[in-house]
């Protein structure tokens, strides 16, 4: 079975200082995974994804993430946070070797809070 | 523009009651899925469906129905057969059939309180 974990429930940074998310997984074959962010009362929003090839991915709003296989863990990654950045922030997976229609396995969540 | 329109955003409910949450996408994406959200534990999948009059179980489907008539339209009825039903429910899609590296794209949520 497919997992991730987001051992943090919630991260507070100073604004301007740099933001890390974490998250490790478990998948029996090779991962997609995901970051997804959302804000109170929203649908959650597509920020970046890993497939293959480099393992620094970049994304939407300055917003990037490791991919490191030996400690299976994909941190999301923000050089400098902004107050704007306050939200909840899910880590996700799927399994590339499983069949056609594998669902995405969700973490718990972090919650994030930039103080200005 | 293009998007997934979900309805009501607010819901209440008596207990007994059967009540239907809408979820409609102009995308043209094959897939759509129902998440369920309550705090602190991310996300759980209901029902998905990767083709029109198809539709297979998630996690925690009991006590809840939905059908896929349209390839727009994917409804979710929550039955009085769901013991714990507030909840934030939140309906996706994806292009292809939920393989490989689809993107989600949410709607904006329904807010479901059982009185």
């Amino acid at each position: 079975a497919q997992s991730v974990a987001q051992p943090e429930d919630q991260v507070n940074v100073a604004e301007g200082n740099p933001l890390t998310v974490k998250c490790t997984y478990s998948v029996s074959g090779n991962p997609y995974l995901f970051w997804y962010v959302q804000y109170p009362n929203r649908g959650l929003q597509f920020l970046l994804k890993y497939i293959t090839g480099d393992n620094l991915v970049k994304g939407s709003y300055g917003f990037e993430a490791e991919f490191n296989k030996s400690q299976t863990s994909f941190h999301l990654k923000k050089p400098s946070a902004l107050v704007s950045d306050s939200a909840l922030y899910f880590c996700a997976v799927r399994d590339i070797t499983k069949a056609a229609g594998n669902k995405l396995t969700f973490g718990g969540g972090t919650r994030v809070l930039v103080k200005p | 523009d293009g998007g997934i329109t979900q309805s009501p955003k607010y819901l209440f409910r008596k207990e007994g009651q059967n009540v239907t949450l809408s979820c409609e996408q102009n995308l043209n994406h094959d897939a759509m899925y129902w998440y369920r959200q309550d705090p602190g534990q991310g996300l759980r999948l209901i029902y998905y469906s990767q083709i029109v009059n198809d539709f297979q179980k998630g996690d925690i489907a009991e006590g809840y129905s939905v059908s896929r008539e349209k390839k727009e339209s994917f409804p979710l009825t929550v039955t009085s057969a769901q013991k714990n039903p507030t909840a934030f429910y939140l309906c996706a899609s994806s292009e292809g059939t939920g393989s490989g590296a689809n993107v989600l794209t949410f709607g904006a949520g329904s807010r479901l309180t059982v009185l």
